[in-house]
């Protein structure tokens, strides 16, 4: 079963406006952890962000913040004043805590290209 | 902040041959460390679980005997695959997750050509 969908294989959107990234999952597990990572064209993956299942409040770091809404399952990924260098692929994914703790599944990805 | 290397960062070989891809915590050490396939234009599909003094975890799919795992040390796992065919050519990336946190670090990738 697909526990990762992310449903846009890709997404534009104008230099210096917000983009949302989609991105639902399903577990059982209540304990869980969300992240997004970007990978740019060289193929490192990149750390964004982070949601605990338990957190009370939405993460931030910087210009990425993540709108959880634990009811509906989703964790989308919101890119405030999106620049040139955010062009890249993001991926959303989630850990279980009963798999141990780090095992990582990966959603299939969306591709961003920021215009100017 | 932490880092994860892989070397090679890219290897062409023949079909037939094996290849040995090294992943190495450098300021860290990683009792557990992840080996994903990524196809082009696709995502990380994790292969296995490699455990530092026993034997590597694999994913439903994987073949343990052709993608061979050895964590030899608490900053090192070698991913080899036995006699490469095309189908192997993919980017190969490792993760280690650091102690006591939330955070796992990737290594830069390995692209492997099967020719």
């Amino acid at each position: 079963a697909q526990k990762i969908t992310q449903t846009q294989p890709g997404m534009f959107v104008q230099e210096k406006e917000a983009v949302t990234l989609d991105c639902t999952y399903d577990t059982s597990d209540p304990s869980y952890g969300l992240f997004w990572y970007k990978q740019p064209s060289s193929g490192e993956m990149i750390f964004l962000i982070y949601q605990g299942s338990y957190d009370q409040q939405n993460a931030t770091e910087g210009r990425y913040s993540l709108n959880f809404q634990k009811a509906r399952k989703s964790a989308n990924l919101v890119i405030s004043a999106s620049q040139l260098g955010d062009s890249a692929m993001y991926f959303c994914a989630m850990r279980e805590a009963n798999t141990g703790g780090f095992k990582t599944i990966f959603g299939a990805g969306t591709r961003l290209f920021v215009k100017a | 902040g932490a880092v994860v290397s892989q070397h090679p960062s890219w290897v062409i070989c023949k079909s037939g041959t094996s290849v040995k891809i090294e992943c190495r915590s450098l300021d860290f050490q990683a009792t557990t460390m992840f080996w994903y396939r990524q196809f082009p234009k696709q995502s990380l599909m994790l292969m296995a679980t490699s455990n530092e003094g026993s034997k590597a975890t694999y994913e439903q799919g994987v073949e343990k005997d052709k993608f061979l795992i050895n964590h030899a040390s608490l900053t090192l796992s070698t991913l080899t695959v036995t006699s490469a065919h095309p189908e192997d050519s993919s980017f190969y990336i490792c993760s280690a997750p650091f102690p006591d946190s939330y955070e796992q670090y990737f290594g830069p990738g390995t692209r492997l050509t099967v020719t």
